[in-house]
């Protein structure tokens, strides 16, 4: 079985200040991971992925994740935030290569302060 | 290509009516997905097919919701007779292609909002 954990579901920033948004996974397996963005009215976007080869994942937009295997965590994090950041963000599991039934998180919504 | 495509973006209609959802996938992807997202239960899936066949439609709430998918173009999802608590936001996915470099990477459509009076 498989499961993500997001552990808030709202963070607020000052633009211009880093972003940290946390991210445990659960799996049987040697995960697959993502990270999606929502932002308003729109459909989901692929941020960055994991799929066993570099833990320091680098994706769109100057974000990056970084795999823990012995904390079962991957973190998203950006090192100054834009205003243009403001959207919802997603952490996916898939517990292997080639599962196609992904599990997604509950959603952290991220605040950009002027 | 002009991405996964969902119509309609948005639709009101009142309990008990039929509600059709349709979606075309980017052309070559293999597998198709249907979801829905709500405020109280985030995003959930509902059914996905691969090559035009539904692999597992756990998700399906009950047998008020259907789906379909005649070709590789183009899938519906169907909700007869619609009730309040169907009210969201569905999206359609699609991935495919060979390798590590799309394993499990889904394009999502802008989605469908439902809303049931």
């Amino acid at each position: 079985a498989q499961s993500v954990t997001q552990l808030d579901s709202h963070v607020s920033v000052s633009e211009g200040t880093p972003v940290l948004l946390r991210c445990n996974y659960s799996s049987s397996y040697s995960p697959s991971l993502f990270w999606y963005v929502q932002h308003p009215n729109k459909g989901l976007q692929l941020l960055l992925k994991y799929t066993s080869a570099a833990t320091l994942v680098k994706g769109i937009n100057g974000f990056e994740a970084e795999f823990k295997k012995s904390e079962t965590s991957f973190h998203l994090t950006k090192p100054s935030a834009h205003m243009s950041d403001a959207a919802e963000y997603f952490c996916v599991v898939s517990d292997r290569f080639g599962n196609e039934k992904l599990t997604f998180g509950t959603g952290t919504r991220l605040t950009i302060i002027p | 290509d002009a991405g996964v495509i969902q119509s309609p973006r948005h639709e009101v209609t009142e309990m008990g009516q039929e509600v059709t959802l349709r979606c075309k996938p980017i052309s070559g992807h293999d597998y198709l997905f249907w979801y829905r997202q709500t405020m109280m239960r985030g995003l959930e899936l509902l059914i996905y097919f691969n090559n035009n066949v539904p692999i597992d439609d756990s998700g399906m709430p009950e047998d008020r919701f259907s789906a379909k998918m005649p070709n590789a173009s183009f899938s519906t999802l169907k909700i007869q007779p619609s009730e309040p608590r169907d009210s969201a936001v569905y999206f359609c996915a699609s991935s495919g292609g060979q390798g590590v470099s799309r394993a499990n990477v889904l394009t999502f459509g802008a989605g469908s909002r439902l809303t049931v009076l």
